[in-house]
């Protein structure tokens, strides 16, 4: 079936630095979808994007947090300054034309912040 | 805002037998959800198992089904005979549309089948 890929899988950084989180969605899907899971701790919903702007972003969503989807390349995830709590696995998600209903997501990237 | 409640982190069933995974939500949105259930094999990433738009109905996959019942605010889970392959973890979750679309999901439930 249709595949979200996510680049890196783990990634391990000092805090404060930045971050960015890769995702490539189904090819023709035009929402995009971040989801936050710290360990032990349910999915989150973190912000969603469509036609080049987020629509919706929860409380988790701070300030230091940014998505881009420039030219139909990947959809990111910037972390710009990185702090301990943002330790987590982040998944990308995406839907097609058909309806924003089915989320077909990626396998997440395990964000470590030292 | 919206919640969803899983109670049981984890159940072993015994293959063959029937299994019952328990889901309820709570919603502020003035529509009816739209209410999920995905699943995470080992290895695999999360994809969709059965969605249910409208209350009152139900919704099947793979011998899975769950009825959106609005009066008691459930969505649970069953299968009348589990196999081993069904080992997995399984979410709940509420889809509402609001300035775009949102999954809420419960915290999960790792079920194992004993073969």
């Amino acid at each position: 079936g249709p595949k979200v890929l996510q680049i890196p899988s783990h990634q391990i950084i000092d805090m404060g630095q930045m971050v960015t989180l890769n995702c490539d969605p189904v090819s023709n899907h035009l929402y995009f979808y971040w989801y936050k899971q710290i360990l032990g701790q349910q999915m989150e919903f973190l912000v969603n994007f469509y036609n080049g702007k987020v629509m919706e972003k929860s409380k988790l969503f701070k300030d230091q947090f940014s998505v881009e989807r420039p030219d139909g390349s990947y959809f990111t995830l910037k972390i710009q300054p990185t702090a301990l709590e943002d330790s987590a696995v982040y998944f990308c998600a995406s839907s097609g034309t058909g309806g924003a209903l089915e989320q077909y997501f990626g396998p997440g990237t395990r964000l470590t912040v030292l | 805002g919206d919640s969803v409640t899983q109670t049981e982190g984890q159940v072993t069933v015994s293959e063959s037998k029937s299994l019952i995974i328990n889901c309820t939500y709570s919603t502020t949105s003035i529509a009816y959800p739209n209410l999920f259930w995905y699943v995470r094999y080992p290895g695999e990433g999360l994809q969709l198992l059965l969605k249910v738009i409208t209350a009152g109905q139900k919704g099947s996959s793979r011998g899975f089904e769950a009825t959106y019942n609005k009066e008691t605010t459930s969505f649970h889970l069953q299968k009348a005979s589990v196999q081993e392959s069904d080992s997995a973890v399984y979410y709940c979750a509420l889809g509402v549309l609001n300035m775009g679309y949102k999954l809420t999901f419960g915290t999960g439930t790792s079920l194992l089948v004993d073969p």
